[in-house]
Formats: C-alpha cells, structure tokens, sequence
C-alpha cells in the first residue's frame, strides 16, 4: 500500500535500553522528518533529512540518533532510553516544495519505564 | 522566540455556529507556506488547508477557510457552520523557503471541543 508507515505502534521499553522506531514511505519522497508529541508543546522536530545520506538536527535532537541510507526509510534509535522520551512520535514526509502538505504516519506511541 | 504561536490551548464553541483559531507566526523569509492540521482523538494528522505567502487571495477549503493577514503575520482559520466531528487538536505549522531543511515548524496547538 502506497503512504507512509511507522513500526511499531506502541512499544513499553526500560530504561537505559536502546530501541529504534521505524519509519518507511512509499512515495520517494525527499524530505522525511521525526516529530515527537507531548501535551503543551504540540510537535517538536527532532531530526530531519533532505535525501539520502542527508540528515541534520531539529529542535530536540539530544538522546537520538538517525540514519537514511535510503530515501524511503528513515529510523530513529534511542540510544539509552530515558523516562523524558516516553512520548507519542510521528515521522512524516514531502515530496515537493513550499505548497507541499506533509503527510504523517500513524504514529509511534513510546514508554519508558 | 516561537515561529508559531497559538495563543487558544482550549475552546469551547455552539454546534453550527463559525469557528476562528487563531495562529501567528515569525519569519524574515519572503517566501513560506502556512499549513492548518487537526488531530482527532484517534491520533491522526490530517492536513486542511494552506496558505503561500504570495497567495493574493485567502484560502478556502469546503467549510475551512485561512484569515490570511500578511503584514500583521496571522494566519487564522476559520471554521464555518461547526460539527460535533470538528472536535480535535488544530495545529497550525509554517514551511520557509531555507526549504525542507527547516522542515515543519508547528504551534503547539488549540483543542476545539464542539458542544451540541
């Protein structure tokens, strides 16, 4: 099916462990952004990538890391989860310019215990 | 400072009657895109409408429309004739023309609850 799509959807995890969520898009799209969630700060980007290859930090990027080897998939590991990065992520991509909506996937709903 | 900023974080509107969410933003880009999102209980993000910024006229989309006011930096969106199912989460987002860069820059929203 054609769209983009995040695995899991809801992953419980310990502290101190590392995970990665997924991220894959049907589309070849360029862009592909992770967002997390958390209530009273709407959507924070947390790493970006503009092609292959191609990453750069957002707005929250300490704790995370990401890698694009190709342009339809873009994972996103914690590297030693902590109880601050339980929230709900969304990746989402574009494909053109300025006018171009982006489109999200479900959504990746993380706990850290 | 804020890109984007949502001054409503709740309100409470009559079925049917018209719906104004309110949206600032802060750029020194000439050219930008300005996007309206709502996110229903079930989590999804479902885009609405945009608005370019050398869009001449404001945007419309069926029962959404965009208050497009380019020197006071507002992009406000307007719901007309209310549904129970317009209740959700509207998050209002910005894109410059550094590009896909910057990515998408959200408010932190407005939850509109719709009463019958």
């Amino acid at each position: 099916d054609a769209g983009i799509t995040q695995s899991p959807r809801y992953k419980i995890t310990e502290t101190g462990r590392q995970v990665t969520l997924m991220c894959h898009q049907t589309w070849s799209h360029s862009y592909m952004f992770w967002y997390r969630q958390d209530l009273g700060h709407g959507l924070r980007l947390i790493y970006y990538s503009a092609a292959a290859d191609i990453t750069d930090k957002g707005e929250v990027p300490d704790g995370y890391v990401v890698s694009r080897s190709k342009t339809e998939n873009f994972p996103l590991t914690l590297e030693s989860a902590t109880r601050s990065q339980t929230s709900v992520y969304f990746c989402a991509s574009i494909g053109g310019g300025l006018n171009t909506e982006a489109f999200f996937g479900q959504g990746t709903r993380l706990t850290v215990v | 400072a804020q890109k984007i900023t949502q001054t409503q974080p709740g309100m409470f509107v009559q079925e049917k009657e018209a719906v104004t969410l309110d949206c600032t933003y802060d750029t020194s880009d000439q050219s930008y895109g300005l996007f309206w999102y709502k996110q229903p209980s079930s989590g999804e993000m479902i885009f609405l409408i945009y608005q370019g910024s050398y869009d001449e006229q404001n945007a419309t989309e069926g029962r959404y429309s965009l208050n497009f006011q380019k020197a006071r930096k507002s992009a406000n969106l307007v719901i007309s004739a209310s549904q129970l199912g317009d209740s959700a989460m509207y998050f209002c987002a910005m894109r410059e023309a550094r590009g896909g860069a910057d990515g998408l820059t959200f408010g932190k929203g407005t939850h509109l609850i719709i009463q019958p």
